[in-house]
Formats: C-alpha cells, structure tokens, sequence
C-alpha cells in the first residue's frame, strides 16, 4: 500500500469526449506525475507537477492537460479523447526530504476510449 | 535522449529456476536505475534501485548492480517462486528529476509450479 489512490479505477467513454482522472498523492509528498500505461507497453511519462506548477512534460499533446491542489492532490484532463488514449493511467507522488530519486505509483485508471 | 531496452518476454520458469532480465540503458549523465514490478491489474511497485556506479539494489530476493562500464542494470534471483510471475520493468531517472523516468517495455516473467 503506498498510499497514493487514484480514481476512479475504470471508465469508458466515446471518442471525442473529455475525461478527467484524479490523484491523491502520498502524505508529505509535493510532486506527482503522470504516466500513460498502453496494453503491453512501459509507461510513457506525460507530465509533472511540482507545488502546483507544471515541472516538464514529456511527448504528449496540448489535449493532455492537468492541475495541482494546494493539498498537493492533482487532475489529469484529456480533451477530444481518441482511440489511442486507451492506456491504464498512472499518478506517482514523490517530495523532497524523501529519497530524491524515489517515487510511489497509485494503482491506476483504466481509460477505455470507444 | 535518454532510453532503456530490456530483454523481451515472455520468460517462462520452473519454481526454483535462476531468473536474469536484462536491461541496457543509454543516458546522457549519471542517472538513477530501478526495477519496478508490475503484478496483474495493478500499478508498479519499486522493487529496488541503485543511485550510482557499481552500487547493487537488493530486495526479496533480486538482485541488480549498476553498471557503468557496460550501461546495464541486469536483474537476477536465484530461485523463484510463483509469486514472482509479474512483468518487471527497468527505468531511469536523471539526477534531479524527481518522479520522472524512463521506462522499458516490460518483460513478463511466468514461473510454473
């Protein structure tokens, strides 16, 4: 139990609709990244946020967006969704004053896009 | 840009079987390097890391020493079990970029009884 939650744990929703998942980080913790997760894949880093600034983002498009709550808590928001953005969704939490280079993995949401 | 290449799966084992994964990175600096574990419908669990050159990561069991010389960071334990079947993923993490890394594709392990 790493005491990262995410939710909700599945959905499903229709090409070109929005979806917004959502991170409750580790107690302590001031930083948490997206990842994207596609079927048999590794996951794909989408972006970061660190004291509710965004802190570098990787290879995704502008459609991909998110936030960071002064409770360190985030949102992951995909506009115009498309068939490829089915993928399991991961949020980590990491923070200063813990190992630097460590961080802690929620268990996912499941984004089926049909 | 900096990537990691693990060696494909599925990697089928008999219970007690000696398991190595291997993982091969390319990095601009002197990264962090990790096994993470990945069990059905879940999300990744560190399973051990290594912060610099010829340091080894340990946990349950597995093994991994970061090499520098040769950019590898292979996984190993000496005797597995069923509960080890799991798909194992090799990352990295440049210094400083606290919660990003660079993952492989995953390699599924499956241990028979």
């Amino acid at each position: 139990e790493t005491g990262v939650t995410q939710s909700p744990t599945h959905l499903i929703k229709t090409r070109g609709q929005q979806v917004t998942l959502r991170c409750s980080s580790q107690s302590g913790h001031n930083t948490v990244s997206w990842y994207q997760q596609a079927l048999g894949q590794g996951p794909q880093f989408i972006f970061q946020y660190y004291r509710e600034e965004e802190n570098g983002r990787g290879n995704f498009p502008p459609r991909f967006s998110g936030l960071q709550f002064p409770n360190y808590s985030s949102e992951l928001n995909v506009n115009a969704l498309e068939l490829d953005d089915s993928a399991l969704y991961l949020c980590a939490s990491s923070g200063t004053g813990y190992s630097p280079t460590e961080a802690f993995f929620g268990q996912g949401t499941r984004l089926t896009v049909v | 840009g900096d990537s990691v290449t693990q060696m494909e799966g599925p990697v089928t084992l008999s219970e007690e079987a000696f398991l190595t994964i291997n993982c091969t990175y390319t990095a601009t600096g002197y990264p962090s390097l990790f096994w993470y574990v990945q069990y059905p419908g879940e999300g990744l669990q560190l399973l051990l890391k290594a912060t610099k050159a010829d340091d080894k990561g340990s946990n349950k069991g597995f093994e991994a020493t970061y090499r520098k010389e040769t950019t590898s960071f292979h996984l190993e334990k000496g005797s597995v079990q069923v509960s080890d079947s799991a798909v194992y993923f090799c990352a990295l993490s440049d210094r400083g970029s606290w919660g990003k890394f660079q993952f492989g594709a995953g390699t599924q392990v499956v241990v028979t009884p």
